[in-house]
């Protein structure tokens, strides 16, 4: 057990639909990462947060948008949802830094979106 | 941008030998972080071991070891005694000064009984 949790493990949605998906990072790390993993391919980086704030953001569509709240929880929202959005979306955790390179990252089981 | 690559799709062992899966990365910064991370059919990512920049000694976990060559920017995962449960994919990663992980393409990895 990594200690970040991810909710749902696993979502099954129409197309246009929007979902929130929830990730509580592990105890004491400010940094939460999101990343989206289609069938058989690499993790594509999302966005990143540091205590609350947007850190870096990486391949995220206008559709999705995401937030660190005041406890660090991470929410992912996707909206106008497509066939192609279909994917496993992973939160990974770390102590994060101000300034210095952050050591290793913690990752979640993940949340299987499915779009019908 | 740094990017990594792992320039093995799939790699195969036989039980109790040992494998060798490859990453080089490219990178202009002096202080970063390496990481493999294991990816078994449940999907978890699973961090199997990670390497600091500034250190010249290689890290080693149990039978999981690398070979970081920092002048040719090559991070290879050594695994010993393979066993059935290190079939997976594999990741290779790089952090720098943003933070945020880059992973290459990911060596899947049999492991022949």
């Amino acid at each position: 057990d990594s200690g970040v949790t991810q909710t749902p493990k696993h979502l099954i949605t129409a197309t246009g639909q929007r979902v929130t998906l929830r990730c509580s990072p592990r105890s004491g790390d400010l940094s939460v990462y999101w990343y989206q993993q289609s069938l058989d391919q690499g993790l594509q980086f999302l966005i990143q947060y540091y205590n609350g704030e947007e850190r870096a953001k990486g391949n995220i569509l206008e559709r999705f948008s995401a937030q660190q709240f005041p406890d660090l929880h991470s929410e992912l929202n996707l909206s106008s949802l497509e066939l192609g959005d279909s994917a496993l979306y992973f939160c990974a955790s770390s102590v994060g830094s101000r300034g210095g390179v952050d050591t290793e990252a913690f990752f979640g089981q993940g949340t299987r979106l499915t779009v019908v | 941008a740094q990017t990594v690559t792992q320039s093995q799709p799939e790699m195969s062992v036989q039980e109790a030998e040992t494998v060798t899966l490859s990453c080089t990365y490219d990178t202009s910064e002096s202080d970063y972080y390496l990481f493999w991370y294991k990816q078994p059919p449940s999907r978890q990512m699973i961090l199997v071991i990670r390497q600091e920049a500034y250190k010249q000694q290689n890290a080693t976990e149990n039978r999981f070891s690398v070979n970081f060559q920092k002048a040719a920017k090559s991070f290879s995962l050594k695994i010993s005694d393979s066993q059935l449960g290190d079939a997976a994919m594999y990741f290779c990663a790089y952090r720098g000064y943003g933070n945020k992980l880059v992973f290459g393409a990911g060596t899947i990895l049999r492991v022949k009984s």
